[in-house]
């Protein structure tokens, strides 16, 4: 059971080039969420979506596009990259039927220069 | 704006101590949950608390909730060079739900 798979591991850009963060969980569940994680910040909320079809801002939306492809699949987009979203992003799943834990991917470690 | 923030952000112990970390909060919450992320690596659930329990425990984790002064404790119990890693309090406010907020985390380091 792969859990939460997020790719790529690490990503280079130049400012201004744009790309996708692929996300896809196997559990079955119904929210997906994009946050990112910045030294000495924590993690912050870029989108959610509560169940397929929907998407919601978080903390930190702007710079970013969300797509949920399908139950399985939330992908974070990136039109034109700037160096202050030079961080760590972490997807995450869980059931949503009630206030339960979220499962993480391992990561992507972008860094824009 | 962080809803959680952690207490120490840094601490050193010898294994066998105890840790404490503790969380505080700005609104009302339905649960919190406490994290740990190893480095380099994604977060770990490691224990959730809801707003009407007041403590809990697992393994050798136990977590208090004090609603009153919008707090929070992890207590790790003989700790283990394995424990190193940093642990994140996260809440999820009151009509809120789908939207856990993270605070910035305490660095627990267990020296063998």
């Amino acid at each position: 059971n792969a859990g939460v798979t997020q790719t790529p591991k690490f990503q280079v850009l130049k400012t201004g080039q744009s790309m996708t963060l692929q996300c896809a969980q196997d559990m079955n569940h119904n929210s997906m969420y994009w946050y990112r994680q910045d030294p000495g910040m924590g993690l912050r909320l870029i989108y959610y979506s509560a169940s397929e079809g929907t998407t919601d801002k978080g903390e930190v939306p702007n710079g970013y596009n969300v797509s949920r492809l399908n139950k399985r699949e939330f992908s974070l987009r990136l039109e034109s990259a700037a160096p202050s979203q030079t961080s760590v992003y972490f997807c995450a799943s869980r059931t949503g039927t009630g206030r339960e834990k979220l499962f993480f991917g391992s990561g992507t470690q972008l860094s824009v220069l | 704006s962080q809803q959680g923030e952690e207490d120490p952000q840094a601490l050193s112990i010898q294994e066998g101590e105890n840790a404490t970390m503790n969380c505080s909060y700005k609104t009302s919450i339905n649960n919190l949950q406490w994290y740990r992320q190893n480095s380099g690596r994604g977060l770990v659930h490691l224990i959730l608390i809801r707003s009407n329990e007041r403590e809990k425990h697992s393994g050798r984790l136990r977590v208090t909730l004090d609603t009153s002064k919008k707090s929070s404790s992890l207590l790790i119990t003989a700790s283990r060079a394995a424990d190193t890693a940093s642990y994140f309090c996260a809440t999820e406010p009151s009509g809120s739900a789908r939207q856990l907020t993270f605070g910035s985390g305490t660095q627990l380091t267990v020296l063998p």
